[in-house]
């Protein structure tokens, strides 16, 4: 059972439009919410977190938007920059629990 | 020093080898965790250590063994391990169990 999903596992964009990445989650309990960048051959790095009692958390170029009622949060870039193109995470978290789930992934393609 | 290290980068071994994954962290981070990652799947929880006890062991077999020696370091023993134990092994480590994990780079395993 897939706790949190992202529907699109492949996304291209323009340099310089928006990306938008989404993540889907179905235990009500999560309460915190991450989102990841990985390139191949290298460990997740973290990019920006976002907690139950916000909906929308920005830093810089990202921002991470939060609907409880639907479950579901996403994730914003702009400008897109080809140095953007990896794979995104989300992940979620009931705080406190140290479980942290992953969903499945979706790999960015940013074109020059 | 925001990183996290892990020794070594590759291993290859035979079914009825021992062998160790090391995993160091200098941020002061009281929880560390090993995760397992598959081609094109996103990173498996496996262990979680807090304040050097372990408090999460997500049914994984005893042919991985985890050690946390201090709150800097934390091994994964192998033993008679299977080839479909094969991935990517992935350790990070947080402040608590309520903010971003840091990941190390991995070690991709490959079992004969």
């Amino acid at each position: 059972d897939q706790q949190v999903k992202q529907n699109s596992p492949s996304l291209s964009v323009q340099e310089g439009r928006i990306s938008i990445l989404n993540c889907d989650y179905t235990n009500s309990m999560f309460d915190y919410f991450l989102w990841y960048k990985k390139y191949p051959a290298e460990g997740p790095t973290f990019l920006i977190s976002i907690s139950s009692i916000k909906d929308k958390n920005e830093d810089g170029r990202f921002t991470v938007f939060l609907n409880k009622s639907a479950k579901h949060l996403s994730l914003h870039i702009v400008p897109s920059q080809p140095g953007d193109s990896a794979v995104y995470f989300c992940a979620a978290s009931a705080r406190g629990t140290y479980k942290y789930i992953f969903g499945t992934g979706t790999r960015l393609k940013v074109l020059a | 020093d925001t990183e996290v290290t892990q020794t070594p980068k590759h291993l290859v071994m035979g079914m009825t080898n021992k062998k160790s994954l090391k995993c160091e962290q200098h941020m002061g981070h009281r929880a560390m965790y090993w995760y397992k990652q598959k081609a094109k799947k996103p990173p498996e929880l496996m262990f979680v250590y807090s304040y050097e006890k372990l408090s999460i062991n997500e049914s994984v077999p005893s042919r991985f063994s985890p050690e946390c020696p201090n709150s800097s370091l934390l091994n994964l023993h192998l033993h008679a391990l299977q080839p479909e134990d094969s991935a990517l092994y992935l350790c990070a480590s947080s402040n608590t169990g309520l903010d971003e994990q840091f990941f190390g780079p991995g070690t991709r395993l490959t079992v004969l």
